[in-house]
């Protein structure tokens, strides 16, 4: 594992609901990455972060807000869950941004009710 | 538009035998395409990668090759073994500084 951790691992949600997932790296890498992943959609970029306080939007960020204060955390909140939101949401760290290698951590299991 | 095309959906092969996995794409302003294994309850794991300059690469029994003009590439295992099986995603970016992930392939080795 590349010293990436995510919580909760698991979380059941109902509708309307905020949720905030966290992503812990001791690599201190830069960029940071949240995908979630979907029957029949593979992985889908969110959100993604190039340094503290920098942050850029994905592929499907609708619904979605990001922070990061300090380089080794990288928090994906849904302000308001929808059943649309559940998924397996993944984080990723890269030393080098998109073109190298991403570490990804062990994923978060969202179910929102 | 930023599309990648991934076939086949599962796939499989006996144990010892070859396995192909094809990408395609609509793009040609790409420089970089990974290769990632899932296994089951994991996050997706980098097992190769090529860079646009190049044609083919090879680690031991994995192998991946660009075509560049004819716009797609591919993923290669050779003497397949039970541990490969798993769910295999391409990725490509876009030059958008983004990367572009296909919808993946269930492999499964049948001892």
């Amino acid at each position: 594992d590349a010293g990436i951790t995510q919580s909760p691992r698991h979380k059941v949600t109902e509708t309307g609901t905020p949720v905030t997932l966290r992503c812990h790296q001791t690599e201190n890498h830069r960029y940071m990455y949240w995908y979630r992943q979907d029957p029949g959609h593979g992985l889908r970029l969110i959100h993604y972060s190039y340094g503290v306080k920098d942050t850029d939007k994905g592929e499907v960020s609708d619904g979605y807000s990001v922070s990061r204060s300090k380089t080794e955390d990288f928090l994906l909140t849904l302000e308001s869950a929808t059943s649309s939101q559940t998924s397996v949401y993944f984080c990723a760290i890269s030393p080098g941004g998109t073109l190298y290698e991403q570490y990804f951590g062990p994923g978060t299991r969202l179910t929102v009710t | 538009g930023e599309n990648v095309e991934q076939h086949p959906s599962t796939l499989s092969v006996q144990e010892g035998d070859s396995a192909v996995i094809k990408c395609t794409y609509s793009d040609s302003a790409s420089n970089y395409f990974p290769w990632y294994k899932q296994e089951l309850g994991k996050g997706p794991q980098l097992i190769i990668d090529i860079r646009s300059n190049v044609g083919e690469k090879k680690d031991q029994r994995i192998a991946v090759t660009l075509n560049k003009t004819a716009k797609h590439f591919s993923l290669h295992i050779t003497e397949t073994q039970p541990e490969d099986s798993a769910v295999y995603f391409c990725a490509m970016d876009f030059g958008n500084e983004k990367l572009t992930f296909g919808t993946g392939t269930r492999l499964t080795i049948i001892p």
